[in-house]
């Protein structure tokens, strides 16, 4: 089975600065997807970004992007210049392609705190 | 519809009753996923959808869960004789193509209906 692990409950970070969210995860798979979603108190998830196994250039959407480390089984979110609608939980989520479906599997996730 | 959409947003029952949760995903979506939210967890699977097929079960907790997909479109998730640790958001989501389809297959996640169980 595989296990996602985000390890910091909790951070905070002052606007316009830069923060990273770690992410680990262990799988035995070769061809597998990692995804960062967002999900404010309204409780709707969305996608953030996402990374391909497959590709060794990290993914980057606007002011967010990922550190993958495939060997360390490492996928981290940075947030560049943050703002204050950055503020939400954050899920680091993994899928894989075995014929059991396309279900994700999520970490515990990470309240991030935006302040002015 | 825009996105997925669940109702009822907040759905509180008493230990022992029944209760239905539905989603509507987006149009044209073959593919539905129920998951459910604990407080403090991330969510976890609990069924996925191809069609109107239940293609994998294998997240339902026990036999008092049930979810149905009739007509390809919208799902009911039904759970009976509800117990105070059924209390949780059970969110919803829905993608264009299912196993086979599109390698990336991106979910589109709906608001979630929060259960409480008293």
């Amino acid at each position: 089975a595989q296990t996602v692990t985000q390890s910091q409950p909790e951070m905070s970070v002052q606007e316009a600065e830069t923060v990273t969210l770690s992410c680990t995860y262990d799988t035995s798979e070769s061809n597998y997807y990692l995804f960062w979603y967002k999900q404010p108190p309204s409780r709707q998830m969305i996608l953030v970004i996402r990374q391909e196994a497959y590709k060794q250039q990290n993914a980057t959407e606007n002011r967010f992007s990922v550190n993958f480390q495939k060997a360390a089984k490492s996928f981290s979110l940075k947030i560049s210049d943050s703002q204050l609608g950055d503020t939400a939980m954050y899920f680091c989520a993994f899928r894989d392609d075995r014929d059991s479906g396309y279900a994700l599997n999520f970490g515990k996730g990470t309240s991030l705190l935006v302040t002015p | 519809g825009a996105g997925v959409s669940q109702t009822p947003s907040n759905k509180v029952t008493e230990k022992g009753k029944y209760v239905e949760l539905r989603c509507d995903p987006i149009s044209g979506h073959t593919a539905l996923y129920w998951y459910r939210q604990s407080l403090g967890q991330g969510p976890e699977f609990l069924i996925y959808f191809q069609g109107t097929g239940a293609a994998d079960d294998s997240g339902l907790p026990n036999d008092r869960f049930f979810a149905v997909r009739p007509e390809g479109s919208v799902s009911t998730l039904k759970i009976q004789r509800t117990e105070r640790g059924d209390s949780a958001v059970y969110l919803c989501a829905s993608s264009l193509y299912g196993r086979g389809g599109s390698s990336y297959n991106e979910q589109f996640f709906g608001p979630g209906t929060r259960l409480t169980v008293l």
